[in-house]
């Protein structure tokens, strides 16, 4: 079964420093999405992406964060001068056009020291 | 604001019994309402959805029911089993917008 893998499981920064989390969607999806998960709250959506360029965002993803797909199977996100409140899971998902179903990866477990 | 969200934040039921989890939600222009189940440890898995125009879908062993008129989502597990065990959140999107909107979450724990 397809499934969206995502690298590291686990990423340990320090504060101020500029962390990637990386992502492979299902290939032959087109919507790609990043969402994070403060522990033991809600998924809150952050950025949606297609077609090379972003399609929705929340207040969430400031100009901190950047999403890029620099080639044809990685999504990454990127955050610039990490926080402590930038501690959490975070998802990666993607759907197919036309489909309600998303798929997510296990999610990297971001802690900020 | 709008929101999804969920009436309880646990539930217990014992083996083999039948689970009831509610949502409410107050976002009326949603087209779609989606459970997903996240295990520990694991991403948000789907479980099934139902369109705004619709009141009830089943799938296995599961049954979502909508009532749009008190907006309120809910989902049924028959014959919960231990591998039940997960939260579970409710979420809803838009045609053409497939961000999802997640609720808060029910923590469901299955007794022997």
């Amino acid at each position: 079964e397809p499934e969206v893998t995502q690298t590291p499981s686990h990423q340990v920064t320090q504060m101020g420093q500029e962390v990637i989390l990386r992502c492979v969607p299902i290939s032959n999806h087109l919507y790609f999405y990043w969402y994070r998960q403060i522990l033991g709250q809600k998924v809150e959506f952050l950025v949606s992406f297609y077609n090379n360029e972003i399609s929705e965002k929340s207040e969430i993803f400031d100009d901190q964060f950047s999403v890029e797909r620099p080639d044809g199977s990685n999504f990454t996100l990127k955050i610039r001068s990490t926080k402590l409140e930038d501690s959490a899971m975070y998802f990666c998902a993607s759907t197919r056009v036309g489909g309600n179903e998303a798929f997510f990866g296990q999610g990297t477990r971001l802690t900020v020291v | 604001g709008e929101s999804v969200g969920l009436h309880l934040p646990t539930l217990s039921v014992q083996e083999g019994d039948n689970s009831i989890i509610n949502c409410a939600y107050s976002n009326s222009a949603s087209d779609y309402f989606i459970w997903y189940k996240q295990e520990s440890g694991k991403g948000p898995q789907f479980i099934i959805d139902i369109r705004s125009n619709m009141d009830k879908r089943q799938g296995q062993r599961v049954t979502v029911l909508l009532n749009k008129t008190v907006k309120h989502l809910s989902l049924q597990i028959a014959a919960t089993q231990p591998g039940d065990s997960a939260v579970y959140f409710c979420a809803e999107n838009s045609v053409n917008d497939y961000k999802l909107s997640f609720g808060a979450g029910t923590t469901v724990t299955v007794r022997a």
